[in-house]
């Protein structure tokens, strides 16, 4: 399996503090991508980075793609209390997504 | 742009039943849609990969006879449950891949909560 795996499972940051969230996986992959997802709710996609890129902004985002490593990491910065939410990466590999366990980022007013 | 509804969006069904979740796809056309299944704090499991005018491939262990999924145009996919148990209750996500852009990315419908009593 390819899937990927999040870490920290939870985290619990201060507003204005930014949140580091590590995935790995096990096997190539065309992309990874991340995305948000409020309790309840559909996912919201918020960035894609090729397997060819090694970093990728948008926004308060930056992804990192080590694929040496197999490994990426997503940053947010000057994180809001409306970013509270799970995060989960997905890997990319013939058209289809297999998503890690996820991560519950916790932002306090 | 790039949105994607799912209906309904709740529904309590008895067992013995079955049920069937709409997908849209509002202002782009997908020749594949997915469907996946999540349960309480847990990750999104694909269950099945439906492309417009064939037959869906489903994953392994998913029973192709219990979750019949049609994708009769290029907007809309539909998933079936069949004789629910209660044990199907989860949260059903769709998502859909733009036809004309061809782009890796995913949009994802809010989901529906199936809960069988």
């Amino acid at each position: 399996s390819q899937q990927g795996e999040e870490d920290p499972q939870a985290l619990s940051i201060q507003e204005g503090e930014n949140a580091t969230m590590n995935c790995s996986y096990k096997t190539s992959i065309n992309n990874l991508q991340w995305y948000r997802q409020n309790s309840g709710r559909g996912l919201v996609h918020l960035i894609l980075i090729r397997s060819n890129e090694r970093e990728k902004h948008s926004g308060r985002l930056r992804v990192t793609l080590d694929t040496s490593k197999k490994s990426s990491s997503l940053l947010i910065t000057a994180s809001r209390a409306a970013d509270t939410a799970s995060y989960f990466c997905a890997t990319g590999a013939n058209s289809k997504l297999t998503f890690g366990k996820g991560i519950t980022l916790s932002v306090r007013p | 742009g790039a949105v994607v509804s799912q209906h309904p969006s709740r529904v309590i069904c008895k067992s013995g039943t079955s049920v069937k979740i709409e997908c849209r796809s509002l202002d782009f056309q997908a020749t594949t849609m997915f469907w996946y299944r999540q349960f309480p704090k847990q990750s999104l499991m694909l269950m099945a990969t439906s492309n417009e005018g064939s037959k869906a491939t489903y994953e392994q262990g998913v029973e192709k006879d219990k979750f019949l999924i049609n994708h009769a145009s290029l907007t809309l996919s539909t998933l079936t449950v069949t004789s629910a148990h209660p044990e199907d209750s989860s949260f059903y996500i769709c998502s859909a891949r733009d036809h004309e852009t061809r782009s890796y990315e995913q949009y994802f419908g809010p989901g529906t909560r199936l809960t069988v009593t």
